[in-house]
């Protein structure tokens, strides 16, 4: 079936760092590729999205490009401010137009 | 402002009660979601609805049930057979089927069962 696997652990990262989170994932066919973004308290919003491969994402200064040479679609952000401060996760739709999640990775930016 | 309104956002409950959580949304979107958020878990689907009238099972449905009577209205009920309710809940939208469209989510609502 189709799944996502993010990276292990929050991520804690200073103000105006570099910020990589990892996905990979598994599945039949050409999956969509989403991130969606969830800050506290609140649901969930789209925060860029990638439909087929070497596409990329992009919004608010993030970006993911959909390797299917990898099946990867890493999210990466040049310069974090502490209002990115939030949980990510990646996702994914197959054959079965069912979004499946990975477990989300808590991003926390120190000024 | 269109969007996915959920109620309440905290709700309180004693062990054996059957609770309704409710979603309604305005975009006029056929589809609807129901997901389960636990920490370190991500989101797991319950139900879902992509048409009036009709509903499928998602991963971790035992225990729930849903209803479509109206294209805006998802209501979702935890019945006492769920063994573990205390979570956060979350319903979506979408236009059509998932595919390549974006799942709208609502406020979410926090069960705690007591």
């Amino acid at each position: 079936g189709n799944s996502v696997t993010q990276m292990e652990g929050p991520v804690t990262l200073s103000e105006e760092a570099f910020l990589t989170i990892n996905c990979t994932y598994t599945a039949t066919g050409y999956p969509s590729l989403f991130w969606y973004v969830q800050y506290p308290g609140e649901g969930l919003q789209l925060l860029l999205k990638a439909t087929k491969a070497d596409d990329k994402g992009s919004n608010k200064g993030f970006e993911a490009t959909y390797r299917k040479e990898t099946t990867s679609f890493h999210l990466e952000k040049g310069s974090v401010q502490v209002s990115d401060s939030a949980v990510y996760f990646c996702a994914l739709t197959g054959g079965n137009n069912r979004l499946a999640f990975g477990k989300g990775n808590q991003v926390v930016v120190i000024p | 402002d269109g969007g996915i309104t959920q109620s309440p956002k905290y709700l309180f409950r004693k062990e054996g009660q059957n609770v309704t959580l409710s979603c309604e949304q305005n975009l006029n979107h056929d589809a609807m979601y129901w997901y389960r958020q636990d920490p370190g878990q991500g989101l797991r689907l319950i139900y879902y609805s992509q048409i009036v009238n009709d509903f499928q099972k998602g991963d971790i449905a035992e225990g729930y049930s849903v209803s479509r009577e109206k294209k805006e209205s998802f209501p979702l009920t935890v019945t006492s057979a769920q063994k573990n309710p205390t979570a956060f809940y979350l319903c979506a939208s979408s236009i059509g089927p998932s595919g390549s469209n974006e799942q709208f989510f609502g406020p979410g609502t926090r069960l705690t069962v007591l």
